[in-house]
């Protein structure tokens, strides 16, 4: 089983929509939680760290159950330029980061 | 803002060749990483160095890789004798502490042939 998974998509929606991914990790030990984004052929690019109280950043809403062992994001009034690859990361407190393989999404106007 | 820088953005390279990846983490954070990602593949960690020394590696970072901080603002990966299946994108990044958000530099694509 993948330690970290996601569905890789793709998801097209239209301008404006809200889209929601959604991520499991399979060990309880993980102590912390990100969302990155990817563009193509770019590095991870940092979006939000994720808190089990559930956070927010503008359009941007992530969310913890760590009893379900679940990490989501929600984009709300996705933009053209919100188009790209989204990636859940877990740490488990050594620094090492694993990656998910990521979820497509393509906005289109 | 302070970021990571990465060079050289592309490397070519015939296979059995060492190369040397370089990276300038952001000046005050302390963990340095390297990553790698296979084109179509997830992100891959290689190496966690903290405190001039390694302190984690992953099955990939074999006897071929070795990582050092030669002084005080450089951080180099090299890959001793590359093989076909090096070819990939390998990241470096780094944070202030080992829990917290890391950054990453833009990559450097290296090619084996």
């Amino acid at each position: 089983r993948k330690e970290v998974e996601q569905d890789p998509g793709p998801f097209n929606v239209p301008e404006g929509a809200t889209v929601a991914f959604n991520c499991t990790y399979s060990n309880s030990a993980s102590q912390s939680f990100f969302w990155y984004r990817q563009d193509c052929r770019k590095e991870p690019k940092l979006l939000m760290s994720v808190y089990s109280s559930g956070n927010e950043d503008g359009r941007f809403t992530a969310q913890l159950n760590r009893a379900s062992q679940y990490i989501s994001l929600l984009i709300r009034d996705s933009k053209l330029s919100d188009s790209a690859t989204y990636l859940c990361v877990v740490n488990r407190g050594t620094g090492k980061l694993i990656f998910g393989q990521g979820t497509t999404l393509q906005v289109k106007p | 803002e302070p970021e990571v820088t990465q060079t050289p953005s592309h490397q070519v390279t015939q296979m059995g060749q060492e190369v040397i990846l370089r990276c300038v983490p952001i000046s005050n954070h302390l963990y340095f990483y390297w990553y790698r990602q296979i084109l179509g593949q997830k992100v891959e960690f290689l190496v966690s160095f903290y405190n001039n020394e390694i302190s984690e590696k992953s099955e990939i970072f074999d006897d071929q890789f070795s990582v050092e901080r030669p002084d005080g603002s450089n951080f180099t990966l090299k890959i001793r004798s590359t093989k076909l299946e090096d070819s990939a994108m390998y990241f470096c990044a780094s944070t202030g502490t080992s829990n917290h958000e890391q950054y990453f530099g833009p990559g450097t694509r290296l090619t084996v042939t």
